[in-house]
């Protein structure tokens, strides 16, 4: 069975300083990837895609930048948080061509 | 760009009674549709989906799907207060190699006991 993992389940960071979310899959070889923000009682919006190692797609950029340096591991990352940054981050993965997401559990963050 | 509604905003029904959820979609060349349930600060779990008209049932989970009306709904047979939670419907469209998934800002559930 496959298993999606999010890391850190939640942070509080400083507007100005870094940031690095992490998602492993496990059980499953060359998924699509996806990231997901989701503002406090906004929408699920799309940020990146990634259908292979060392490649992503930026949907929406809001100031941060993903990578795929393994088959099985997405970051999400930023040098400098904005205030804007703040909200719930879900990872996701497909099967290559799959109608279907299935999500991590996310990652809260609280930029302060 | 894909534009998904939902309706209402937040439901309330008692234990026990029908809850149904709306979904509209702007994109006539849609091809998936599904929907999710997300708890408090959890991720997402995915309910039932459909990918042609009519009806798919998965337990106590109905979904309809009128793609001529751009409209899916989901139907919540004998909630329970564990049901409550924010339900998300999304809507995919398909590209080259994978799909563009589009979400409805969500319906809150509440049920009461």
């Amino acid at each position: 069975a496959q298993t999606i993992h999010q890391w850190p389940v939640a942070e509080i960071k400083a507007v100005g300083s870094p940031l690095s979310l992490g998602c492993t899959i496990k059980g499953k070889s060359s998924p699509n990837l996806y990231w997901y923000w989701q503002a406090t009682g906004g929408t699920l919006q799309q940020l990146f895609y990634s259908i292979t190692v060392g490649q992503v797609e930026s949907v929406v950029q809001l100031n941060l930048s993903a990578s795929r340096p393994k088959d099985d591991q997405f970051i999400l990352s930023t040098e400098k948080l904005l205030l804007s940054h703040s909200g719930f981050y879900l990872c996701a993965w497909s099967h290559q061509s799959g109608n279907t997401l299935y999500f991590g559990e996310g990652s809260r963050l609280i930029v302060v | 760009q894909q534009k998904v509604q939902q309706s209402p905003e937040s439901l309330t029904v008692s234990e026990g009674a029908m809850a149904s959820l709306n979904c509209t979609f702007s994109d006539g060349t849609s091809n998936n549709f599904r929907w999710y349930r997300q708890h408090s600060a959890k991720g997402l779990e995915v309910l039932v989906s459909i990918f042609s008209d009519g009806e798919k049932e998965e337990g106590r989970f109905t979904a309809h799907l009128n793609r001529a009306n751009l409209h899916v709904s989901l139907h919540i047979r004998e909630p329970q207060p564990s049901d409550s939670a924010v339900y998300l419907c999304a809507v995919s469209i398909k590209n080259t190699g994978y799909q563009n998934f589009y979400f409805g800002k969500g319906t809150s559930l509440t049920v009461i006991p």
